[in-house]
């Protein structure tokens, strides 16, 4: 069971470049979300996607754009990448339920993103 | 929106004994937190979780209090184990799912 993945595992970028983050779940989750890991931060949340079709924003969304290409794939881009985005970039998964509450999220391996 | 936070950024316990970590949060709205632990190049994997019906949950060597009065919880592993050291982190399970800052624990043989 793959359960999430995310390509690629590390990137170095310099500034002012894009790239595209990807995400896929293979346990035919509908809610897909995109956290940033910094030290002493904790998990942030960057951009979420409650089901197909549906995006938001979390805590920290200036700088990307997401895509919900379909119920597997979530992508984050950065389009001038800043050395502010230098961190661990986590996407995870999970079955929203209709109470709100969902089950417990599951987390890819993460992407090191370092920005010169 | 709900607000966790976790107040100490590291914690070193010795092998067999307890380890308490804590959380508080803002929002008695929607009472329902988990646990995540995170190893170093991972990504973080769910551990347990409560809900406002409760006000504990045991899971083996690990048990999480809700104390609802105090908005606080706190998770307890006991026997501390060096296999138990990780990053934790408590979440809210509401739509978003925030998380807290996270505890570093050290369990030292």
């Amino acid at each position: 069971n793959a359960g999430v993945t995310q390509t690629p595992k590390f990137q170095v970028l310099k500034t002012g470049q894009s790239m595209t983050l990807q995400c896929a779940q293979d346990m035919n989750h509908n809610s897909m979300y995109w956290y940033r890991q910094d030290p002493g931060m904790g998990l942030r949340l960057i951009y979420y996607s409650a089901s197909e079709g549906t995006t938001d924003k979390g805590e920290v969304p200036n700088g990307y754009n997401v895509s919900r290409l379909n119920k597997r794939e979530f992508s984050l881009r950065l389009e001038s990448a800043a050395p502010s985005q230098t961190s661990v970039y986590f996407c995870a998964s999970t079955e929203m339920r209709e109470t709100g509450f969902n089950s417990p999220l599951h987390f890819g391996n993460g992407t090191r993103l370092t920005v010169t | 929106d709900q607000q966790v936070k976790q107040n100490s950024p590291s914690l070193s316990v010795q092998e067999g004994r307890i380890s308490i970590l804590n959380c508080d949060y803002t929002n008695s709205m929607f009472d329902y937190f988990l646990w995540y632990k995170k190893y170093p190049a991972e990504g973080p994997t769910f551990l347990i979780s409560i809900s406002s019906i409760k006000d504990k949950n045991e899971d083996g060597r690990f048990t999480v209090f809700l104390n609802k009065s105090a908005k606080h919880l706190s998770l307890h592993i006991v026997p501390s184990q060096p296999g138990d050291s990780a990053v934790y982190f408590c979440a809210d399970n509401f739509n978003k799912f925030y998380f807290g800052s996270g505890t570093k624990l050290n369990v030292k043989p």
